[in-house]
């Protein structure tokens, strides 16, 4: 099963874009990106799902290179609402988290 | 819909005191996942089921059992709790990977206690 690496937290203030890149060197053929929002005392909440090259939707983009091995997620203008723990997945049936990176936005 | 509805929110347990909780969802979903968090730290997958009368073992099923007899529901049993089990429970459920889009949703957690 792929593992996944994020960074543990990062800071951003309002307004800006923000990467969280997510590393997942030994992500199988078949194997999808998925990034997931948390915040405190909720379940987990899905942002954007991709395979290859980029996605994107009404609040984020992800951008997966051609070898797959890693993914970033991009939140175009952040806001203190998205002070969230975000976490990368990687897998086919079983959808395992990693430990997440803690983003907080500063005003 | 009320989409995936756990039951019960809270509960606090003894020591080896055995419980029930249960995963309900009305999305029609395939799959459905219990989850641990405790805290500070990211979700463990305990087992998952991709489909009514199947079930898998996830990360860390030690201790938990699981049964999908109807499609709708998930149910996670602790047949003798232990102190380490205290956590937050979650349940998501989604469509199979074959259908695409797999976006799963979750419930909004059971936070267990174990004396």
């Amino acid at each position: 099963l792929a593992k996944t690496t994020q960074p543990i937290s990062m800071d951003s203030y309002e307004g800006q874009e923000v990467n969280i890149t997510c590393s997942h060197n030994n992500i199988a053929t078949n194997d999808y990106i998925t990034w997931y929002q948390q915040f405190p005392s909720q379940g987990p909440r899905f942002i954007i799902q991709g395979y290859k090259t980029k996605v994107t939707n009404e609040v984020a983009s992800l951008f997966i290179p051609a070898d797959r091995k890693s993914s970033t997620l991009s939140l175009p203008r952040v806001s203190l609402s998205d002070t969230a723990v975000y976490y990368c997945l990687v897998g086919y049936n079983d959808m395992r988290f990693g430990a997440g990176t803690r983003l907080t936005v500063k005003p | 819909n009320a989409g995936v509805t756990q039951t019960p929110k809270f509960r606090v347990l003894k020591t080896g005191q055995s419980m029930t909780l249960l995963c309900a969802q009305d999305m029609n979903h395939e799959y459905m996942y219990w989850y641990r968090q405790d805290p500070g730290m990211g979700l463990r997958l305990i087992h998952y089921s991709v489909g009514e009368g199947t079930t898998a073992k996830g990360e860390v099923p030690d201790g938990y059992n699981v049964s999908r007899l109807k499609k709708q529901n998930f149910l996670l049993g602790l047949e003798s709790a232990a102190p380490s089990q205290t956590s937050v429970y979650f349940c998501a459920s989604s469509y199979p990977r074959q259908a695409g889009n797999t976006e799963a949703f979750f419930g909004q957690g059971t936070r267990l206690t174990v004396v």
